[in-house]
C-alpha cells in the first residue's frame, strides 16, 4: 500500500527556535497534501493546504508566518515551526492525495515539545 | 461552520462483544462521510466511506450507514478482536476545491480484552 513518512517522529526544541519537519509520499506522487495538528485527546485540526510548486492555503486562524509550508516536490511537503513556543506543543499530521487514485494516506506524525 | 461529534471514550470490551461508536455531523450540505482508525505509532488508516445517504460502508467487519435524517454515521461491529484495539475517528468532506480537508471527531479510544 501507499505510504507517507515523516521525519523526525519527536523533537524536542527550545523556545524561540524554529523546527522544520517534513512529509514524504514515498512511492507515489502528491500534488496536494496537507497538514493537520492534534492536540491531547482533541480531533485532528486542519491547518493548511499544501501544493507543489503553489503557496500552501491556510486555514483561518493559522499563522503563515509561523508555520511555514513549502511543497517542493511531488513527494516532499515540508512544515516549519518559526520561534516555536511552548503552546506549539503538538503532534503534527501529513496527509497525502494519491494523483493517480485521489486517494488519501497519512503518515505517523511527528510530537512536537517545545521547552 | 461543519463539525462532526463522537462519543465520549475511551471505551472497553471484551473479546466477541457488538461495537458501538457514535457519530453525528453538523454541515451545511451533504458531505461524504469516513471512518479512520489509527493503531499505536501508525499513520491514521481509512477503515470506511459513504458517500451519499442510505450507502452503507463496510470493511473488515466494520460497518457504518449514512443516515440523512439523523445526520449519524455511527460505527458498528458484531465481534470485536483484540486486533481492533487503536483509536477510531469519525470525519467528513466535501469534494470539488475542498477535496481531501477533512473535518474530524475527537476520536474514540477502544480497547478490547482477551
Amino acid at each position: 500500500g501507499a505510504v507517507v513518512s515523516q521525519h523526525p517522529s519527536w523533537v524536542i526544541c527550545k523556545s524561540g527556535t524554529s523546527v522544520k519537519i517534513e512529509c514524504r509520499s514515498l512511492d507515489f506522487q502528491a500534488t496536494t497534501m496537507f497538514w493537520y495538528r492534534q492536540f491531547p485527546k482533541q480531533s485532528l485540526m486542519l491547518m493548511a493546504t499544501s501544493n507543489e510548486g503553489s503557496k500552501a492555503t491556510y486555514e483561518q486562524g493559522v499563522e503563515k508566518d509561523k508555520f511555514l509550508i513549502n511543497h517542493a516536490s511531488l513527494t516532499l511537503s515540508t512544515l516549519t515551526v518559526t520561534s516555536a513556543h511552548p503552546e506549539d506543543s503538538s503532534f503534527y499530521i501529513c496527509s497525502a492525495i494519491r494523483d493517480q487514485s485521489y486517494e488519501q494516506y497519512f503518515g505517523p506524525g511527528t510530537r512536537l515539545t517545545v521547552t | 461552520g461543519d463539525s462532526v461529534t463522537q462519543m465520549e471514550g475511551p471505551v472497553t470490551l471484551s473479546e466477541e462483544a457488538f461495537l458501538t461508536i457514535n457519530c453525528t455531523y453538523t454541515a451545511t450540505g451533504y458531505p461524504s462521510l469516513f471512518w479512520y482508525v489509527q493503531y499505536p505509532g501508525e499513520g491514521l488508516q481509512l477503515l470506511l466511506k459513504a458517500t451519499k445517504a442510505d450507502d452503507k460502508g463496510s470493511n473488515k467487519g466494520f460497518e457504518a450507514t449514512y443516515r440523512k435524517e439523523t445526520t449519524s454515521f455511527h460505527l458498528e461491529k458484531g465481534s470485536v478482536q483484540v486486533s481492533d484495539s487503536a483509536v477510531y475517528f469519525c470525519a467528513l468532506s466535501f469534494g470539488g476545491t475542498s477535496y481531501g480537508k477533512l473535518t474530524f471527531g475527537q476520536g474514540t479510544i477502544l480497547t478490547v480484552h482477551p
